[in-house]
């Protein structure tokens, strides 16, 4: 099994900073399928980045994916009042079992 | 859009087993992977498993055969029966649809999900 771990575990910025998520993997992710999510208080994630780095449809170009191998980073250009959230990467290169990692909060400094 | 929702007993004695039922509704349910995520309160996300709409259940090993998963097309639903729950599995539990990682792949992202449903297991 993959075991992804994120860090910070918190992120603590201000709107208009940029934010570095890291995702590092316990192992090679296959083929980098590795994608990320956004989830807000009460609500369920939504998709913004598969495949490392190919946004989903509708998410604004601030998000960026990159990495490869064991380590990958979601990169928010400018945060806006509304990315302020817990983000997660998922791996989905070597399964079973599909695997999340324990997540980053984004939080208003 | 297509939409997912989630439904099934708030409630579940443990030993019990746990059914819930996710209603596809604004698209086919046909030709996709349909899967299950949990998530304990204040805590990550755990993959249950999927299964794609004519069967094929690809199951997440550490379940073991606790999960059992079904579509039924003519409803447009599909269903996750989980068996001898404990407290551990009191979580909210979502619905979601599988994006494929490419052809000939069993695994993928989530691009659609449900609002979720808490499920607590409590006598």
């Amino acid at each position: 099994e993959i075991v992804l771990t994120q860090s910070p575990g918190t992120l603590s910025l201000s709107p208009g900073e940029r934010a570095t998520l890291s995702c590092r993997a316990s192992q090679s992710v296959s083929s980098s399928f590795l994608a990320w999510y956004q989830q807000k208080p009460g609500q369920a994630p939504r998709l913004l980045i598969y495949s490392t780095s190919t946004r989903a449809t509708g998410i604004p170009d601030r998000f960026s994916g990159s990495g490869s191998g064991t380590d990958f980073t979601l990169t928010i250009s400018r945060l806006e009042p509304e990315d302020f959230a817990v983000y997660y990467c998922q791996q989905y290169g070597s399964s079973p079992p599909i695997t999340f990692g324990q997540g980053t909060r984004v939080e208003t400094k | 859009q297509v939409q997912l929702q989630e439904s099934g007993p708030g409630l579940v004695k443990p030993s019990e087993t746990l059914s819930l039922t996710c209603s596809v509704s604004g698209g086919s349910i046909g030709g996709y992977y349909w899967s299950w995520i949990r998530q304990p309160a204040g805590k990550g996300l755990e993959w249950i498993g999927h299964i794609y709409t004519s069967g094929s259940p690809y199951n997440n090993p550490s379940l073991k055969s606790r999960v059992t998963m079904s579509v039924d097309r003519s409803k447009s639903e599909f269903s996750l029966t989980l068996t001898s729950v404990t407290p551990a599995d009191t979580a909210v539990y979502y619905c979601a649809r599988l994006a494929l990682a490419g052809p000939g792949s069993r695994e993928g992202f989530f691009d659609l999900w449900g609002r979720g449903t808490l499920v607590t297991v409590s006598s």
